[in-house]
């Protein structure tokens, strides 16, 4: 049981939108600690999407963004395509575990 | 462009050391004062936050992991590594080393490919 969560699937069809939510708590996400997130192809390095909530290091599209509000933060997905299809990951930090933690990831399938 | 390359033995008994190394090229470990850290993801689960290091050698620890973790730093060899004592079954998973952009609890903004680590007799 992750101490972020999220949701364990997502799906929508090319061209659109699609949001992955993921829900903190008082310790974490609403202690005004940051959400990171990451896409993760298997075999491959996870690639850091947002930080600082809504930060898009260079090179990540501009379809891709985040933002925050209290203890739940969430990642936006504009103008899907097929290489979007993915596992997504949270990321932030708990104060009462005193260390870095993720979310549980989402699977994201492109129809 | 800054790499990291994670290795190490592929198989590992119970009740042994697990060891893994992160060789970072494309930078220099001692001239930027950055936190370098340790994810893993067991067969078919989610990440897990291992622990991190600064360049310095202050280490922070996944809590859970405490007890029988050691990661430390070699920065004269671009270097830094993870040792996990009395591993079981359940230490399997796939290891990365990552360079974190701000602060130890922060973003991990550059990855290595990542190993995988079976436990097993």
């Amino acid at each position: 049981q992750s101490v972020l969560t999220q949701p364990p699937s997502v799906s929508g069809a090319p061209g659109q939108r699609v949001t992955i939510s993921c829900t903190g708590s008082s310790s974490n996400l609403g202690a005004n600690y940051d959400v990171h997130w990451y896409q993760h192809l298997p075999g491959t390095a996870p690639k850091l999407l947002i930080y600082g909530n809504n930060n898009r290091p260079s090179g990540v599209p501009d379809r891709f963004s985040g933002s925050k509000s209290g203890t739940s933060a969430s990642l936006a997905i504009t103008g899907l395509q097929a290489e979007d299809e993915a596992d997504y990951y949270c990321q932030s930090y708990d104060s009462g575990l005193s260390g870095v933690i993720f979310g549980g990831g989402t699977e994201l399938t492109v129809l | 462009q800054l790499q990291l390359q994670e290795s190490g033995p592929g198989l590992v008994k119970p009740s042994e050391t697990l060891s893994l190394t992160c060789t970072v090229s494309g930078g220099s470990m001692s001239s930027s004062s950055y936190y370098w850290g340790w994810i893993r993801q067991p067969p078919g689960k989610g990440l897990e936050w291992i622990g991190s290091i600064y360049y310095s050698g202050t280490t922070y620890y996944n809590l859970s992991l405490k007890s029988r973790l050691t990661i430390s730093v070699d920065t004269s060899k671009n270097q830094f590594s993870l040792k996990l004592s009395s591993v079981t079954a359940a230490d399997t998973a796939v290891y990365y080393c990552a360079r974190l952009g701000g602060s130890w609890g922060g973003y991990f903004q550059h990855w290595g490919q990542g190993t995988l680590v079976t436990v097993s007799s």
